[in-house]
């Protein structure tokens, strides 16, 4: 088993420019979560899902959207990137709810300039 | 308010000494607390967990305890390997309402030396 997935590992966007972030994971969880990590913030969950098809905010949702059209795909949408999305981005999930063990991907450095 | 404090921010600490991280934490309804471990450029793992009528849990090298009547954890690691070295993450969940909510304290970023 492959875990939690993410791609790209790393991406250079330039202010206004658009992306998505792709997590897969095939462990067949309920769950699954976006966050964002900064230096001295912690990891701060951004959207998250609780099961194919639905989706809800986290607590800093602005600027980004999310989509989960399939059980083990959880997409992140960058509309318009702005030099404050700058962070290491981690998707994770979990079998049942959020008190459950998650299970995280490598992570994904984005860079705005 | 709902909080997770941890402590140091980071520790150094020489090859096969032992140490002790510290979480403390204000979350209502407690419902679990879990250690994360979160090597350089890689995502946290779980490393244990900590239901409200368990005091000491162990991992091999690592042993976390939990005092929930003064609402703090601690992470201790014995005889320090240089794989050690990584940012260790203490997050508490609060059941409410059928919802389950998480809250992550900032990690203490530990260094072990040769």
């Amino acid at each position: 088993n492959a875990g939690v997935t993410q791609t790209p590992k790393f991406r250079v966007l330039k202010t206004g420019q658009s992306m998505t972030l792709l997590c897969a994971q095939d462990m067949n969880h309920e769950y699954m979560y976006w966050y964002r990590q900064d230096p001295g913030m912690g990891l701060r969950l951004i959207h998250y899902s609780v099961g194919e098809g639905t989706t809800a905010k986290g607590e800093v949702p602005d600027g980004y959207n999310v989509s989960r059209l399939k059980k083990q795909n959880f997409l992140l949408g960058l509309e318009s990137a702005a030099p404050s999305q700058t962070s290491v981005y981690f998707c994770a999930s979990s079998y049942h709810t959020r008190a459950y063990e998650q299970y995280f991907g490598p992570g994904t450095r984005l860079t705005v300039t | 308010k709902n909080q997770v404090e941890q402590s140091p921010q980071s520790l150094i600490i020489l090859e096969g000494k032992n140490c002790t991280l510290q979480c403390n934490y204000t979350v209502s309804p407690f419902s679990n607390l879990r250690w994360y471990k979160q090597d350089t450029g890689r995502g946290p793992v779980s490393l244990t967990i900590m239901t409200f009528s368990e005091n000491t849990k162990s991992n091999g090298r690592y042993t976390a305890t939990l005092d929930a009547d003064t609402k703090q954890s601690s992470l201790h690691i014995t005889a320090s390997q240089l794989s050690d070295s990584a940012s260790y993450i203490c997050v508490v969940s609060a059941t409410m309402n059928r919802d389950d909510k998480i809250i992550f304290g900032k990690g203490t970023r530990l260094h072990i030396l040769p």
